[in-house]
């Protein structure tokens, strides 16, 4: 497609569950990172993948996140035994040159209770 | 963590003024991004300036750069009720290093 595409665009879970969060990036790029972001506040970096290997994973918070991008294109965020803190809009971008302005999606808006 | 540091928190300007935004950040930088956000879903990339430019424009936007004093500001010309969002800024000290992202300002353009 034409832009980041991020599935699904809410997820309401029950704490304790375990979620996946879907990221399509611009065909091509071999860049992708995901970032978090809580209300009021600027995007938080989790995680980067240059093609399909996670070149910087510095960012995730604890052991409960993981993340994969198997063929270097679709990537998923993985969440297990889900907290209420977790509750935030995570956000997709890819870029074809790394740094040099990123195009996000749209986020998944998730929602632990 | 978050490097970038905007000023102000929020902004509210009539339609046709000109709105400032500042930001200052920690560390040296190989460039520094600016990006826009609607209600709180995806960024939309507006502007790179890199370390060794001081100002760059694009259309009714106007960056410039202070490494000296690191800070950045973003001046968008004849706003619009449009231009309402929320504006960050974002620095990498280059390569593949991800983006590090300020906390932003809230533009408020009243009609």
């Amino acid at each position: 497609g034409a832009g980041v595409s991020q599935t699904p665009s809410n997820k309401v879970t029950e704490k304790g569950k375990y979620v996946e969060l879907r990221c399509d990036p611009i065909s091509g790029h071999t860049a992708l990172y995901w970032y978090r972001q809580s209300l009021g506040q600027g995007p938080e970096f989790l995680i980067y993948f240059q093609g399909t290997g996670a070149a910087d994973d510095s960012g995730l918070p604890n052991d409960r996140f993981f993340a994969v991008r198997p063929e270097g294109s679709v990537s998923t965020l993985k969440i297990q035994r889900t907290e209420r803190g977790d509750s935030a809009v995570y956000l997709c971008a890819s870029s074809s040159t790394g740094g040099w302005g990123y195009t996000f999606g749209s986020g998944t808006r998730l929602t632990v209770v | 963590s978050q490097q970038g540091e905007e000023d102000p928190q929020a902004l509210s300007i009539q339609e046709g003024e000109n709105a400032t935004m500042n930001c200052s950040y920690k560390t040296s930088i190989n460039n520094l991004q600016w990006y826009r956000q609607n209600s709180g879903r995806g960024l939309v990339h507006l502007i790179l300036i890199r370390s060794n430019e001081r100002e760059k424009h694009s259309g009714r936007l106007r960056v410039t750069l202070d490494t000296s004093k690191k800070s950045s500001s973003l001046l968008i010309t004849a706003s619009r009720a449009a231009d309402t969002a929320s504006y960050f800024c974002a620095t990498t000290p280059g390569g593949n290093t991800p983006l590090v992202f300020g906390k932003g300002t809230r533009l408020s353009v009243i009609a």
